[in-house]
């Protein structure tokens, strides 16, 4: 079975500080994509990011980034100078790339305030 | 391109009552999948359809079922709604293959 582990449920920091989101997966698949969405209070979830399974190749994309890592399966988001406006809960999601269709396993999430 | 809309935006029922939620993907996208998101058990997939078959499933009882149309709108049914029913239901489109991109949701609570 797979699964998506964010053991991170609230994080508060400072505008300007850096913060990273943590993720954990699980999956006996070798091939499978990996997610980032922010959902802000509006409800809508927003795409953020993808990665596949055979693309270790970090990102950096403004003031994101992220760092996927196999050997610990692992897809951690860090965001740089943190504003007000990244405030909201951030989803990180998993989907097998040959089985069960479009289906995204979601983490349980993690709240980020980031306060003035 | 107009993004992923939803209707209606809220809705307020009874036990007992049934309740049809509407989704209109993106142009273009042919896959619509559904997922309820609640504060206990977060976002779970509830279904998947693409060219109006259904392709995958998640684990929720009949009383949830949906469908899609030639023009890759979609709709949820819930019947005999019960409270724990009561959840932000959103729709997402793709390409088939690609990132999913999500509504803004209908927010349905069973009195």
């Amino acid at each position: 079975a797979q699964k998506v582990t964010q053991a991170q449920t609230e994080i508060s920091v400072v505008e300007k500080e850096d913060v990273t989101l943590d993720c954990v997966y699980e999956t006996r698949d070798t091939t499978y994509y990996l997610f980032w969405y922010k959902q802000p209070p509006s409800g809508e979830l927003v795409f953020l990011i993808r990665r596949n399974s055979f693309d270790e190749q970090n990102e950096i994309s403004g003031r994101y980034s992220w760092n996927f890592q196999k050997s610990t399966s692992s897809f951690n988001f860090t965001i740089t100078a943190s504003q007000v406006v990244d405030s909201a809960v951030y989803f990180c999601a998993l989907r097998l790339i040959y089985n069960q269709g479009g289906k995204l396993i979601f983490g349980q999430g993690t709240e980020l305030s980031v306060k003035p | 391109k107009a993004g992923v809309t939803q209707t209606p935006r809220y809705l307020i029922k009874t036990r007992g009552q049934q309740v049809t939620l509407s989704c209109s993907p993106i142009s273009g996208h042919r896959s619509v999948s559904w997922y309820q998101q609640t504060p206990g058990q977060g976002l779970q997939f509830l279904f998947e359809y693409f060219s109006e078959t259904q392709r995958n499933k998640g684990n929720f009882p009949g009383r949830f079922s949906g469908r899609q149309f030639s023009n890759s709108r979609s709709e949820m049914n819930v019947s005999t709604l019960e409270l724990g029913d009561s959840a932000l239901y959103l729709c997402a489109s793709s390409m088939r293959g690609n990132e999913q991109f999500f509504g803004p949701g209908t927010r349905l609570t069973v009195l």
